[in-house]
C-alpha cells in the first residue's frame, strides 16, 4: 500500500526568507509525486510532479521540489517566500502504471504555511 | 478549459435522505476521480472512471454510494440514506489521457456536504 507523510502540520516563515514544507513517502516501485496547493474555499491546485529524470522538479509559482529517492522524500521548496503564498500544501503519491491502484492519488495530511510580512 | 466544475457547491440534508452530486470534467480528459475530504485531512480517493469505465473504488466507498460516468463525460455521485458520518468535502478531478501515464488531476471547487 502507498503512503504519504507530511511530518509539520504548520510550518511558519518570514516574508523573503525561503521555505521548505517535507513530504516522504512510501511505495513499490518508481514512484509518481505531486504537490497541490489548497486556498481557503477553493479547489487544490496542481503545482509540480516528479515522474523520472532530473531530481529537481520546477513548478508553478516559483515553487521546485527534490526528489530523494535513498530517502523517499520530495520536499517542496521556494527561495524568496511570499505573503500569497500563504495556503495548505498537500504531498501525493501515485503508483506507476500497471498496477491495480494506477489511478489513485494517495494525499499527506496537508501542512499549513504561513509566511509573514 | 474551462476547468472542473461542481454542482452543488453547498449541500445541507438531513439524516437518512439521498443526495446526488454532480461534476463536469474539463472536456476531453477522459479520467474522473472522486474523493473526500474531512476537515484537517488530505483527500481521500473514493473511486476513477475512465470513458464510462468505473476501474476502481475505495473501500471507503459503501454500498450507499454509488457513481456513475454515462457516456464518458459527467459523473455523478449519490449517497444513499445518508449518516452524519458522511459530512465531508466532496472533490471531483479529471485527467487526460496520458502515454506515459503520468498525468496530473485537475480538481473542481469540491461540493460541501452536511448531513443535520
Amino acid at each position: 500500500a502507498q503512503s504519504v507523510a507530511q511530518p509539520e502540520d504548520q510550518v511558519n516563515v518570514a516574508e523573503g526568507n525561503p521555505l521548505t514544507v517535507k513530504c516522504t513517502y512510501s511505495v513499490s516501485g518508481n514512484p509518481y509525486l505531486f504537490w497541490y496547493v489548497q486556498y481557503p474555499n477553493r479547489g487544490l491546485q496542481f503545482l509540480l510532479k516528479y515522474i523520472t529524470g532530473d531530481n529537481l522538479v520546477k513548478g508553478s509559482y516559483g515553487f521546485e521540489a527534490e526528489f530523494n529517492k535513498s530517502q523517499t522524500s520530495f520536499h517542496l521548496k521556494k527561495p524568496s517566500a511570499l505573503v500569497s503564498d500563504s495556503a495548505l500544501y498537500f504531498c501525493a503519491v501515485r503508483p506507476p502504471a500497471g498496477g491495480t491502484s494506477y489511478g489513485k492519488l494517495t494525499f499527506g495530511q496537508g501542512t499549513i504555511l504561513t509566511v509573514h510580512p | 478549459d474551462t476547468g472542473v466544475s461542481q454542482n452543488p457547491r453547498h449541500k445541507i440534508t438531513k439524516r437518512g435522505q439521498n443526495v446526488t452530486f454532480r461534476c463536469d470534467p474539463i472536456s476531453e480528459h477522459n479520467r474522473l476521480y472522486w474523493y473526500r475530504q474531512t476537515l484537517g485531512q488530505g483527500p481521500e480517493f473514493l473511486t476513477y472512471f475512465q470513458n464510462e469505465a468505473q476501474l476502481e473504488k475505495s473501500r471507503l466507498l459503501s454500498d450507499r454510494f454509488s457513481a456513475e460516468r454515462p457516456k464518458g463525460s459527467f459523473s455523478t455521485l449519490e449517497i444513499q440514506r445518508t449518516e452524519q458520518g458522511d459530512s465531508a468535502m466532496y472533490l471531483c478531478a479529471s485527467s487526460p489521457r496520458s502515454g506515459r501515464a503520468g498525468g496530473e488531476q485537475y480538481f473542481g471547487p469540491g461540493t460541501r456536504l452536511t448531513v443535520t
